[in-house]
């Protein structure tokens, strides 16, 4: 159980491009949804949270116009990195809290960016 | 400003020795704390959790917790080659998000 899927797993993209990564929870659903990123041999770094129908949360420093975050259901979830550059490029990861109880996250997979 | 520390290691052990990883976190209410490895290159994963001082053991696994001394570790028995990675300590932040640490890389030899 607790399963996050995520696409695409990779992607390589022109400067200026807009690229959308979903995160899905199969198998049960997330009240929370949360997006990182990590730079190699770095630590994670929390970009937003999101719950459903609701506006996300953007950490200080995450710019909004640029990391578009929707969050259309209790499975699904969305990140637009738009009018991506080369500074852009990182290792894109979306987590899913399932239960209201406990702070659990279940990762998905990771979506790796590289910005040419 | 929630804070996590980790020695960042490589914390090196030979194949079948007991691998202790520990953690120190500065918000005195934090109530939840976990566990995660992440191989090189993927995405981190969820060995253990714990929510109550003590130990708590799952296979090879021992979470322990004390949160007067607000240390939380993590032993790992028998350890093999293959639990070569790094292991990244979380800690319940409040909002629903968790404090990371910045991992600790361990290297199992055989």
């Amino acid at each position: 159980g607790a399963v996050v899927s995520q696409h695409p797993s990779r992607v390589i993209c022109k400067s200026g491009t807009s690229v959308k990564i979903e995160c899905r929870s199969l198998d049960f659903q997330a009240t929370t949804m949360f997006w990182y990123r990590q730079f190699p041999k770095k630590s994670l770094m929390l970009m937003a949270t999101s719950n459903e129908g609701s506006k996300a949360t953007y950490e200080q420093g995450v710019e909004k116009d640029k990391f578009l975050i929707n969050h259309a259901s209790l499975t699904l979830s969305t990140l637009t990195v738009t009018s991506a550059h080369p500074e852009d490029s990182s290792f894109y990861i979306c987590s899913a809290r399932p239960g209201l109880a406990f702070d659990e996250q279940f990762f998905g997979p990771g979506t790796r960016l590289t910005v040419l | 400003q929630k804070e996590v520390e980790q020695n960042s290691g490589p914390l090196s052990v030979p194949e079948g020795a007991i691998a202790s990883l520990n953690c120190t976190y500065s918000d005195r209410g934090s109530q939840s704390f976990f566990w995660y490895r992440q191989y090189s290159g993927k995405s981190p994963e969820l060995i253990m959790s714990i929510y109550s001082n003590g130990d708590k053991e799952d296979g090879r696994f021992t979470a322990q917790l004390n949160k007067a001394s607000q240390y939380v570790s993590l032993l790992i028995r028998d350890s093999q080659p293959s639990d070569s990675a790094t292991y990244l300590c979380a800690v319940g932040g409040g909002y629903n998000k968790l404090i990371f640490g910045a991992g600790t890389r361990l290297a199992v030899h055989p």
